[in-house]
């Protein structure tokens, strides 16, 4: 499986601000997504980071509140822009190497805690 | 739309013991993936076993095997000789087959406890 690195691991943040997190991966993969964990909630998907094009945001997630880009096959951002403490979270990039095997897997998690 | 559904909050185990967390999703395809993956405190997301649908043989990963029942939609995770490292959240997931391109639908998870 691939190895996926996440910057920074984690962050204290004042509302009003933003912060880029970053997902670099050791390989080329054909697909990257950005999911948000909520406290003591499942996962849920943002968006798919789509290679050289916008990406694709799921119901309740917007480019604006959200930006995120993929300039090549190892490497996205996702922002969470004008924070506010509902953003707090851990959120989570995750590749699929292998269209053959619908397999993700995960970096390891930006924790994010809004003030 | 799909749904996954994990019907215990909590589960406890003694070491080296057996556990078995269930799991039932709802899906009218004929052709997904479906997963375990593990969140120990960490917080990192592990992949932990991994079953294709059109497989009839039910996957094992040493310690770790699943019986899948595709009539009944089910889909458990037995864990044989328990560790304290076998601590986590457990997350069933499900992924519709369309070539990497589809998101992850998880439960809400197991959160399993290992006592000594």
């Amino acid at each position: 499986s691939a190895v996926i690195s996440q910057k920074p691991s984690r962050d204290i943040c004042q509302r009003g601000t933003s912060l880029t997190i970053q997902c670099q991966v050791d390989s080329q993969v054909t697909m990257m997504f950005w999911y948000r964990q909520q406290p003591g909630q499942s996962l849920t998907l943002i968006a798919t980071a789509n290679q050289g094009s916008e990406a694709t945001y799921e119901s309740g997630f917007v480019i604006d509140k959200f930006p995120i880009s993929r300039p090549n096959l190892t490497f996205s951002t996702l922002t969470v822009s004008n924070m506010s403490p509902e953003d707090s979270s851990i959120y989570l990039c995750s590749v699929v190497a292998s269209r053959s095997q619908e397999t993700q897997y995960f970096g390891p998690g930006t924790r994010l805690l809004v003030l | 739309a799909q749904t996954v559904t994990q019907s215990q909050p909590e589960m406890s185990v003694q070491e080296a013991e057996t556990v078995t967390l269930s799991c039932t999703y709802d899906t009218s395809e004929s052709d997904y993936y479906l997963f375990w993956y593990k969140q120990p405190p960490s917080r990192q997301m592990i992949l932990v076993i991994r079953q294709e649908a059109y497989k009839q043989q039910n996957a094992t990963e040493n310690r770790f095997s699943v019986n899948f029942q595709k009539a009944a939609k089910s889909f458990s995770l037995k864990i044989s000789d328990s560790q304290l490292g076998d601590a986590a959240m457990y997350f069933c997931a499900y992924v519709r087959r369309q070539g990497g391109s589809e998101k992850l639908v998880f439960g809400k998870g197991t959160k399993l406890t290992v006592n000594p």
